[in-house]
């Protein structure tokens, strides 16, 4: 089961409306996360279930999608928001697998 | 609160051993499934192994099965990843992560701050 997410990149202002993209190569059901990850930290879990936010998680940070095509939508991009961001399947495993991460960048 | 702190990381030849502690504190340690995760440098992240809350499952990544064990202590709230046959493409910040206590959402909900290990002639 291979996660893909989509651009590997992204360069935006801050302010800005981001989404990004997580596709599964099989139908995952809801069974998929959100991790954000800045430089030099462990990675932080955002969005499970497909759509719930973590715990103390902020309300601009949503996450949608079942079966193969997965989004996460960051309102408003504030400055401690420019980080790695990887999407994760949990539904069939056996390897609990990771997409690449996508990089939100200050444009 | 919930801290999960490794330990253990280093740098080790090609063929040798190490063995990696997470020191878990601030929940009910024998109550989770926890995991291992590795990130090689500028890379994403890889899943390494899984043990349940027991011991009594437990699964690897492909790439480490037959060379790595992963263990746990419950008495001393304490997960570990002995690693044998290292190898050059093993270099990387290993993880400790705690799994959601539902189970059919067994994302990782906690993480520690990960050790390094390089592995180099």
């Amino acid at each position: 089961l291979v996660m893909t997410q989509t651009p590997a990149t992204l360069s935006v202002s801050p302010g800005e409306r981001v989404t990004l993209s997580c596709r599964a190569s099989q139908s995952v059901s809801s069974y998929l996360a959100w991790y954000q990850q800045k430089p030099g930290q462990a990675p932080r879990l955002l969005i499970y279930d497909a759509s719930t936010r973590a715990t103390g998680v902020p309300a601009r940070f949503s996450g949608s999608g079942s079966g193969t095509e997965f989004t996460l939508t960051i309102n408003s991009l504030q400055s401690e928001d420019f980080a790695v961001y990887y999407c994760q399947q949990y539904d069939n495993w056996p390897p609990w697998t990771f997409g690449q991460g996508t990089k939100v960048e200050i444009k | 609160q919930v801290h999960l702190v490794e330990s253990g990381g280093g740098v080790v030849q090609p063929g040798r051993s190490l063995r990696l502690s997470c020191a878990a504190s601030g929940f009910t340690f024998n109550s989770y499934g926890m995991h291992w995760v590795r990130q090689a440098p500028g890379k994403g992240l890889e899943w390494v192994a899984v043990i349940w809350y027991d011991g009594s499952s437990i699964y690897y990544a492909d790439s480490v099965k037959g060379r790595f064990t992963i263990s746990r202590d419950n008495s001393m709230d304490t997960l570990y990843l002995q690693m044998d046959s290292l190898r050059v493409e093993d270099t990387a910040v290993y993880y400790c992560t705690r799994e959601d206590l539902s189970p059919l959402s067994p994302y990782f909900d906690t993480w520690g701050q990960g050790t390094m290990v390089t592995v180099s002639a």
